[in-house]
């Protein structure tokens, strides 16, 4: 079964501060997508990629950096942490032409 | 403008009754459409999907979805839910091309809440 690992799981920083959110798939698949989840707003797309070192922009970018390294691994940066960008994080992968997305189990990052 | 909406934000059955978690959406193009479910502390997955034909598609677990164009719906049905079936219910749309997951438009979500 498709496989999204993403860590750590719970994060909480200061405003102002550092933060680099990890994601491994080993499903072989070409796309990855970061989104935050938040209530009353439900999923939305932050950054994805097509392959290693492929970076798209999504729908809510701001405040936020992505990389992709390897085929296997996509990762977010917050730079300068804010308190907005409290949230749950998911990481996620498809296939080329496949309409299935697979998540992780998120990340939970708490910004005070 | 292209939107899902998921009318009800939590429903509570009992175990053994039928369910109906209602979707509608607003897409002016071919819609493609999916029904993904969220356990506690774990990430979606995919539940259902539709892109053509039958109009009712089957999914895992006993759910199906009917799609109603005139109606602009896909609703989610369960003839007789199981309290784990206890989970956020996300209804999305593709406003892009089959396969490209970056135009999914998501809803709010349904949270479900069955009671043994």
């Amino acid at each position: 079964e498709a496989a999204v690992t993403q860590s750590p799981r719970n994060k909480v920083t200061v405003t102002g501060g550092n933060v680099t959110l990890s994601c491994r798939q080993t499903n072989s698949h070409n796309y990855m997508y970061w989104y935050r989840q938040d209530t009353g707003h439900g999923l939305r797309l932050i950054h994805y990629s097509y392959g290693a070192g492929n970076l798209q922009i999504g729908d809510v970018p701001d405040g936020y950096k992505a990389t992709r390294t390897t085929q296997e691994d996509f990762f977010l940066l917050l730079e300068l942490a804010s308190p907005s960008q409290t949230s749950l994080y998911f990481c996620a992968s498809s296939g080329t032409g496949d309409t299935e997305v697979f998540f992780g189990k998120g990340t939970r990052l708490t910004v005070v | 403008a292209q939107s899902v909406t998921q009318p009800d934000a939590r429903v509570t059955v009992s175990e053994g009754a039928s369910l109906q978690l209602r979707c509608k959406y607003s897409y002016s193009g071919t819609p493609y459409l999916f029904w993904y479910v969220q356990y506690p502390r774990q990430g979606l997955q995919l539940l259902l999907k539709y892109y053509s034909g039958d109009p009712v598609v089957q999914g895992v677990n006993g759910f199906e979805a009917e799609f109603i164009k005139s109606n602009s719906s896909f609703h989610l049905r369960k003839a007789s839910v199981h309290w784990s079936d206890s989970a956020v219910y996300f209804c999305a749309v593709s406003a892009g091309n089959v396969g490209d997951n970056s135009k999914l438009i998501w809803g709010l979500g349904t949270s479900l809440v069955v009671n043994p």
